[in-house]
């Protein structure tokens, strides 16, 4: 079965500072992977996928995330963060050859005036 | 298009009672699933379905039932509700392939 790890409960950064929120995942396949993020009292937003070409993916809100195969991780980046960025972000894999998506914890992410 | 809609927002239920959350979409989307989210464990897939007619078992089924008669429509059902099913449910659909999926905006259920 697949699997999602997220290793931080928070990650906080400054207004303005690259934000990194890690993911490693495990499948017995081939991997598609996603991040959704989720404002509070709201449903879970799509913001990048992964599923086959460029190792690097860039998403909505000037996200992008890293494809790393050897290292079993597909870590979402922003250059510069935003306050309005603070949000619990799910980084999620499903395997090529099945329907289901299994999400990871889930990571808040605080970003500092 | 209203997208993703979820009823009713909030409902608290006693221990045995059963109730159905509802869920639809209006975008045509063949592949529709129920997830609930509690703290610190995510998102957890209870049932999912592939089109009208075709459901399967997530990863957390037990106590739950679903059916898929139309495409717009994929209710969960809770025969005999328990404390342990509080929780936020969310209602999902995608095209074919369940690839990026749309979400509703959930349902807040507490069983006392």
């Amino acid at each position: 079965a697949q699997s999602v790890a997220q290793p931080e409960d928070q990650v906080n950064v400054a207004e303005g500072n690259p934000l990194t929120v890690k993911c490693t995942y495990s499948v017995s396949g081939n991997p598609y992977l996603f991040w959704y993020v989720q404002y509070p009292n709201r449903g879970l937003q799509f913001l990048l996928k992964y599923i086959t070409g460029d190792n690097l993916v860039k998403g909505s809100y000037g996200f992008e995330a890293e494809f790393n195969k050897s290292q079993t991780s597909f870590h979402l980046k922003k250059p510069s963060a935003l306050v309005s960025d603070s949000a619990l972000y799910f980084c999620a894999v499903r395997d090529g050859g099945n329907n289901r998506l299994a999400f990871g914890k889930g990571n808040q992410v605080v970003v500092i005036p | 298009n209203a997208g993703v809609t979820q009823t009713p927002k909030f409902q608290v239920l006693k221990t045995g009672q059963s109730m159905t959350l509802q869920c639809a979409q209006d975008m045509n989307h063949e592949y529709m699933s129920w997830y609930r989210q509690d703290p610190g464990m995510g998102l957890r897939l209870i049932h999912y379905s592939v089109g009208a007619g075709i459901t399967d078992q997530g990863e957390v089924p037990n106590g739950y039932n679903v059916s898929r008669s139309t495409t717009e429509d994929f209710p969960l059902r809770l025969l005999s509700a328990a404390p342990s099913q509080t929780s936020v449910y969310f209602c999902a659909s995608s095209p074919t392939g369940g690839l990026k999926q749309y979400f509703g905006p959930g349902t807040r259920l507490t069983v006392t």
